[in-house]
């Protein structure tokens, strides 16, 4: 079974420019979560999708944002970006995202801004 | 918040000798998980414990719970190369919450 993929692995932007984020998750698996990963503030939760639908949601501002597809690939897009949101954001699946479900990660995306 | 508290922030070991970690949280769980993450990759589910276990094996992992003390321990006994890579305990709530993590580094 393939693992969860994150594409790109690695990009660069500048300030001010807006980028998506794609996620595969495990087939079968219809929760998707996004963590944003940073050396000062270790990991922290974005949101969380199920069916389509933001089932949860981290203390981000609204720059941050995501989608979930019929298939169950998310993507997350950051507009407006800052040199703060410079990060790995990782990307991770469950089979329902329950209490106790074991969390499959992606590789992450590696996010530099200029 | 829930999160985990990693302790200590790393360890040097040689290889062979065990590793040792530490997790503190702050609220009632229902369980609690272990990850592993090795640089520049994503996170490796290891164990979880439920909170009304108190000691799991999985392989050279023994983590142990104790809700009374709201800690938990996760030992690698026996340590190889490929046992270097950051430890992160989570608590659970609508969303995982991790601490900052145990950097171990095992010498050869």
């Amino acid at each position: 079974k393939a693992g969860v993929t994150q594409t790109p692995r690695y990009l660069i932007k500048t300030r001010g420019q807006q980028v998506t984020l794609s996620c595969s998750p495990i087939s079968g698996h219809r929760s998707v979560s996004w963590y944003q990963q940073t050396p000062g503030q270790g990991l922290q939760f974005l949101f969380e999708y199920f069916s389509e639908t933001q089932r949860n949601k981290g203390n981000f501002p609204g720059r941050f944002s995501g989608r979930q597809f019929s298939n169950s690939r998310s993507e997350m897009n950051v507009s407006t970006l800052e040199l703060g949101d410079s990060a790995l954001y990782l990307c991770a699946s469950s089979l329902a995202g329950q209490n106790g479900e074991p969390q499959h990660f992606g590789d992450g995306t590696r996010l530099s801004i200029l | 918040s829930q999160q985990g508290e990693e302790d200590p922030q790393a360890l040097s070991i040689q290889e062979g000798e065990n590793a040792t970690m530490n997790c503190s949280y702050k609220t009632s769980i229902n369980n609690l998980q272990w990850y592993r993450q090795n640089s520049g990759r994503g996170l490796v589910h290891l164990i979880l414990i439920r909170s009304n276990e108190r000691e799991k094996h999985s392989g050279r992992l023994r983590v142990t719970l104790d809700t009374s003390k709201k800690s938990s321990s996760l030992l690698i006994t026996a340590s190889r190369a490929a046992d270097t890579a950051s430890y992160f305990c989570a608590v659970n709530d609508y969303k995982l919450s991790f601490g900052a993590g145990t950097t171990v580094t095992v010498r050869a």
